[in-house]
């Protein structure tokens, strides 16, 4: 595609519910990178892909958080068990080249 | 170590003003400090980007101003436009072997400019 593709746009979900995001990279991007924006604050890193391995993953914040890459393509976020505090908005990055990061428009997730 | 810290947290500009977004680090091993555009709804987008081996980079009416050994680098917009309002990031990563080349976020800086 054109760009780095993010889905769903908006996801409203109870507390307590296990949700799944999905990030569509550049093709042939191999860099993959989750970030989370919290309204007002800047972007934290949760998550490193190169490929389908994910060389650091020091930025989760808890083990209800969970990702994987396949096909060197499409990544999924799953965070499991939402709490409100996890209400975000969920970015995601892909990159071939370093300092040449483009962002996708974010998943924004409302935990009730 | 790892914080990037970013003020003003707010700015207004009139039109035609000059805005200033300061930045500062503490790791010297960061070696790429790009800024970032982000409007409400969007993904932030690369603006401007410099490596510490230069002391400034301009590209249209954007500047980065780079201190090393203050460790602080800034953004200049020259001649704010209307359509410059959005929210700007700094950020800094180090390339080289082990490093993953992840940025590290400044907390951000909401600019409006005035018409």
């Amino acid at each position: 595609g054109a760009g780095v593709s993010q889905s769903p746009s908006n996801k409203v979900t109870e507390k307590g519910k296990d949700v799944e995001l999905r990030c569509d990279p550049i093709s042939g991007h191999t860099a993959l990178y989750w970030y989370r924006q919290s309204l007002g604050q800047g972007l934290e890193f949760l998550i490193y892909f190169q490929g389908n391995s994910a060389p650091d993953k020091s930025g989760l914040p808890s083990d209800r958080f969970s990702a994987e890459r396949t096909g060197g393509s499409v990544s999924t976020l799953t965070i499991q068990r939402t709490q409100q505090e996890d209400s975000a908005v969920y970015l995601c990055a892909s990159s071939l080249v370093a300092g040449a990061w483009f962002f996708g428009p974010g998943t924004r997730l409302t935990v009730l | 170590q790892q914080q990037v810290k970013q003020s003003p947290q707010s700015l207004i500009v009139q039109k035609g003003g000059i805005s200033i977004i300061n930045c500062a680090y503490e790791n010297t091993a960061f070696d790429y400090f790009p800024w970032y555009q982000q409007f409400p709804g969007k993904g932030p987008a690369l603006l401007i980007a410099i490596r510490p081996d230069v002391s400034e980079k301009k590209e249209g009416r954007f500047t980065i101003s780079f201190n090393k050994s203050a460790k602080q680098f800034s953004l200049h917009i020259m001649d704010s436009q209307p359509g410059d309002s959005a929210t700007y990031f700094c950020a800094a990563s180090m390339s080289g072997s082990g490093n993953t080349g992840k940025l590290i976020f400044g907390q951000g800086t909401t600019l409006q400019v005035k018409p």
